[in-house]
């Protein structure tokens, strides 16, 4: 996994409570990525970052925050979860070669 | 809207035999395309990259083309084996520094 760990692994929350999802990475990338995966849909990029402090949104951000205060954490919030946001998250990271490896995701089921 | 399009049945094959995987673009002008492995419980890893110049590139038991007139790429699994058996991504590049995946393909390769 290209020396990227999330945490979690596996959570079970309630409708309604914050939740913060957490990725390290050792390889010093400059870019850095959230994806959620469900059956039917694949990956869907939830929001991006290309440095400290500079993130973006990508194509399913609605219900999502985000944070990068160092280059190796970058922060996934949802503020208020609702069962829709019940999936697998993936964060990755990019190389200077587009390279994007992945770490081994977190399946977080709201209730 | 931009869309990519892969065999959503699973594609079945013997042990031994080549394997081909079909990934379909429209409205995109990506300037690489990059196909990923994905197994049961574990995040996507990258296998190829080829860029919108080359026609053709070959990895070990692996080839994938890639054909920009058809909005088209194909990939080859040579000598399949039953440890081949995963779900397969094909992903393309949007602007700024994310990638848009398809949904995959999933094969098994029976001994």
């Amino acid at each position: 996994d290209a020396g990227i760990t999330q945490s979690p692994r596996h959570k079970v929350t309630e409708t309604g409570t914050p939740v913060t999802l957490r990725c390290h990475q050792t390889e010093n990338h400059r870019y850095m990525y959230w994806y959620r995966q469900d059956p039917g849909h694949g990956l869907r990029l939830i929001h991006y970052s290309y440095g400290v402090k500079d993130t973006d949104k990508g194509e399913v951000s609605d219900g999502y925050s985000v944070s990068r205060s160092k280059t190796e954490d970058f922060l996934l919030t949802l503020e208020s979860a609702t069962s829709s946001q019940t999936s697998v998250y993936f964060c990755a990271t990019t190389d200077s070669t587009d390279t994007q490896y992945f770490g081994p995701g977190t399946r977080l089921t709201v209730l | 809207s931009q869309k990519i399009e892969q065999n959503s049945e699973a594609l079945n094959i013997q042990e031994g035999k080549t394997a081909t995987l079909t990934c379909n673009y429209t409205n995109y002008s990506p300037a690489y395309l990059q196909w990923y492995r994905q197994d049961p419980g574990r995040g996507p890893v990258f296998l190829l990259l080829i860029r919108e110049n080359e026609k053709e590139k070959r990895k070990e038991r692996l080839k994938v083309t890639f054909d920009t007139t058809l909005k088209q790429s194909l990939f080859h699994i040579t000598a399949s084996q039953p440890a081949d058996s995963a779900t397969y991504l094909c992903a393309l590049k949007v602007s700024g520094y994310a990638l848009n995946f398809g949904k995959g393909t999933s094969l098994l390769v029976t001994p």
